[in-house]
């Protein structure tokens, strides 16, 4: 069945960088839309980003536009999200999502990671 | 940016009793093309990922017990729990998936009893 497993959260100090991974398994990974979503302490659901299957379209929330870049190695079914000049807002649990029909994106979130907790605190 | 308004943002229900939840769009999410709408609902615990409930404002994810419905169409949405259950305890949210860049999920409403 699809499994999605995040991995690199941490504690990180403000305006310095982390990267997130998101291992996909179960499913032809090069064939689906991936996102990652987050959810601050105490608040609610965010989305943050979404790349095409392919990589060769990518959006973000203009929260993180200019600072977080979305990234996918279809090699390595590997999801990834490289996080700059973070901020203390930034603080939340991401989690990476798809969908379950390939190549669109214009869809629900049918699948979701455990998600990783990214602490920026100095 | 499409957003959108969940209401109430909380809710006390008895076991047993309906929990009405409602959201609405800036914009409609009713896709011509298909007569489809473009809306999702999630269940989300503490400690775990959201679940998917409810897609397409009204189909229910395989798995998801009768008890929950979703309804509405363009602009207003409804969440129904028909008869709580002890493990309905949550907050759940929806989004719209019309429009990219900007996915927006709702504000979430707690249900609690």
């Amino acid at each position: 069945q699809v499994q999605l497993v995040e991995s690199g959260g941490g504690v990180v100090q403000p305006g310095r960088s982390l990267r997130l991974s998101c291992a996909a398994s179960g499913f032809t990974f090069n064939n689906y839309a991936m996102h990652w979503v987050r959810q601050a302490p105490g608040k609610g659901l965010e989305w943050v980003a979404v790349t095409s299957y392919d990589g060769d379209n990518k959006y973000y929330a203009d929260s993180v536009k200019g600072r977080f870049t979305i990234s996918r190695d279809n090699s390595k079914n590997t999801l990834y999200l490289e996080m700059n000049s973070l901020r203390s807002e930034d603080t939340a649990v991401y989690y990476c999502a798809s969908h379950d029909r390939h190549f669109d994106w214009l869809l629900p979130f049918h699948h979701w990671g455990q998600g990783t907790l990214v602490t920026v605190s100095s | 940016d499409i957003v959108m308004t969940q209401s109430p943002d909380s809710l006390t229900v008895s076991l047993g009793e309906r929990a009405t939840i409602n959201c609405k769009s800036s914009q409609s999410l009713l896709f011509n093309s298909n007569n489809m709408n473009y809306l999702a609902w999630y269940q989300k615990r503490p400690g775990q990922p959201p679940k998917l409930l409810i897609y397409w404002a009204s189909t229910r994810e395989s798995g998801v017990p009768d008890r929950f419905s979703g309804s509405g169409s363009g602009t207003d949405f409804t969440l129904t729990i028909s008869s709580l259950q002890a493990e309905d305890v949550a907050v759940y949210y929806c989004q719209q998936y019309y429009s990219i860049p900007s996915l927006a999920f709702g504000g979430g409403t707690k249900v609690e009893i």
